[in-house]
């Protein structure tokens, strides 16, 4: 079965503490991206993969790390969390030749205290 | 930078049409698309238009997709409570599958 696999999926953690949002993918996709969600705000662009070793930051990129080390892992990294970190976090994933077929983790929940 | 607005609230009645409407602002955009995402679930992708075509109907769900105007609409139609969730629109562009989204409209189906 197709899947993105986020983990953790809740998570309350303290200022400063690093912790590490691990998405996998299965499907083989080169594109692999991640987004938060805030009220409001919608979905916005944290980090994005083109393949194996390229990264590019999205609209977001402040407070976050990644790396593509490998093509079917792209683990979402703060180094040292803050509150307004605090939001539900999206792993996505699509191959190189079909821009209509993106698929999504279920969600992190991401709480800092 | 580019833009993906939507109303934020949408009520209607069950069985009754709803619309929900979105606006962009790049022309360059590939894809379209509306997600539906229910109370503390992920993202489903309800359908998805290609920027060169007018029209796509699939079951109760009908985009419209008006280029010139840049305004993108979802209808669905017979409104159940199920479809009671926040509804996203995003535009693809780009190489890497970059979304950008709107700020999702919440659709609340009164019996």
């Amino acid at each position: 079965e197709a899947q993105v696999t986020q983990n953790p999926r809740y998570l309350i953690t303290v200022t400063g503490k690093k912790l590490t949002v691990t998405c996998s993918q299965n499907m083989n996709h080169e594109y692999m991206s991640w987004y938060r969600q805030d009220p409001g705000l919608g979905l916005r662009q944290i980090y994005y993969s083109m393949n194996v070793e390229v990264t590019d930051k999205g609209d977001v990129p402040e407070g976050y790390k990644v790396s593509r080390k490998e093509k079917r892992n792209f683990p979402l990294i703060l180094e040292s969390p803050s509150p307004n970190q605090t939001s539900l976090y999206f792993c996505a994933s699509s191959p190189r030749y079909s821009g209509n077929t993106i698929y999504f983790g279920e969600g992190s929940w991401l709480t800092v205290v | 930078g580019e833009d993906v607005e939507q109303s934020l609230f949408l009520s209607v009645r069950e069985g009754d049409s709803s619309v929900i409407n979105c606006t962009y602002t790049d022309s360059s955009s590939t894809y379209l698309y509306w997600y539906k995402q229910e109370p503390g679930a992920g993202l489903q992708l309800l359908t998805y238009i290609f920027s060169n075509m007018d029209m796509k109907q699939d079951q109760r769900l009908t985009v419209l997709l008006n280029k010139k105007d840049k305004h993108l609409s979802l209808r669905i139609a017979d409104t159940q409570t199920g479809d009671s969730a926040i509804y996203f629109c995003a535009e693809s562009f780009g190489s890497a599958r970059q979304l950008t989204f709107g700020s999702g409209t919440q659709l609340t189906v009164l019996p």
